[in-house]
């Protein structure tokens, strides 16, 4: 089955401008996370959604940073004013949200480039 | 939340079995110990999952001793293409609760 997709692949954007990152989990999974992963380094926890709302966004650097989930599905997130420092990749995450044995299946990740 | 700390580095050569371990000291009763695997510009892959004593699937084998507080990840006989960044995640999905990503460790498979 299809798994979880994300676009765009690739962004390249100039400092200030806001951009914003689409994540289609797989269909069912209620559960759907966002991490950054800047060069080199380990996965960052930004926003976790338990359907369409969102139990923990203690992860958001700054109120930069925002995401949205609509209908149990696809997941929206924004960065404005947009910064150097926000350059890594994105990856999008989804689960079936279950007690205890939850799995994340990760999408390929959008790889944002801020000059 | 459950803080992992793992080797940052480990180098092994083709044939090998490697071990992997990852402490967890502050895990939780509910807390389950899981396994991913990242390579270069991939998002993470699940590998195995535990919660106690030994799991084995066809990818690899998870060893928890009784108090939790550590795992270790056991890849047979490797190969080069397991060259990557290998994660322990503990964690429970439930409202609140944060699953925590450790900093990986980047295994080198040699020839």
């Amino acid at each position: 089955g299809a798994g979880v997709s994300q676009s765009p692949s690739n962004k390249v954007t100039e400092k200030g401008k806001d951009v914003e990152l689409r994540c289609d989990p797989i269909s069912g999974h209620t559960a759907l996370y966002w991490y950054r992963q800047r060069l080199g380094q380990g996965l960052e926890f930004l926003i976790y959604f338990q359907g369409n709302s969102a139990p923990d966004k203690s992860g958001l650097p700054s109120d930069r940073f925002s995401a949205e989930r609509t209908g149990e599905s696809v997941s929206t997130l924004t960065i404005q004013r947009t910064q150097q420092e926000d350059s890594a990749v994105y990856l999008c995450a989804s689960s079936r949200g279950e007690w205890g044995t939850d799995t994340q299946y990760f999408g390929p990740g959008t790889r944002l480039t801020v000059l | 939340l459950a803080k992992t700390t793992q080797p940052i580095s480990m180098d092994s050569y083709e044939g090998q079995e490697v071990n992997i371990t990852c402490s967890h000291n502050n895990i939780a009763t509910n807390d389950y110990i899981t396994w991913y695997q990242q390579f270069p510009s991939q998002g993470p892959r699940f590998i195995i999952q535990g919660y106690k004593t030994k799991v084995t699937n066809e990818v690899a084998s998870l060893f928890i001793p009784a108090d939790r507080k550590s795992s270790t990840l056991s890849l047979p006989r490797v190969s080069l293409s397991d060259t990557a960044v290998y994660y322990c995640l503990v964690g429970f999905n439930n409202a609140g609760n944060m699953l925590t990503f450790g900093g990986g460790t980047r295994l080198m498979v040699k020839p």
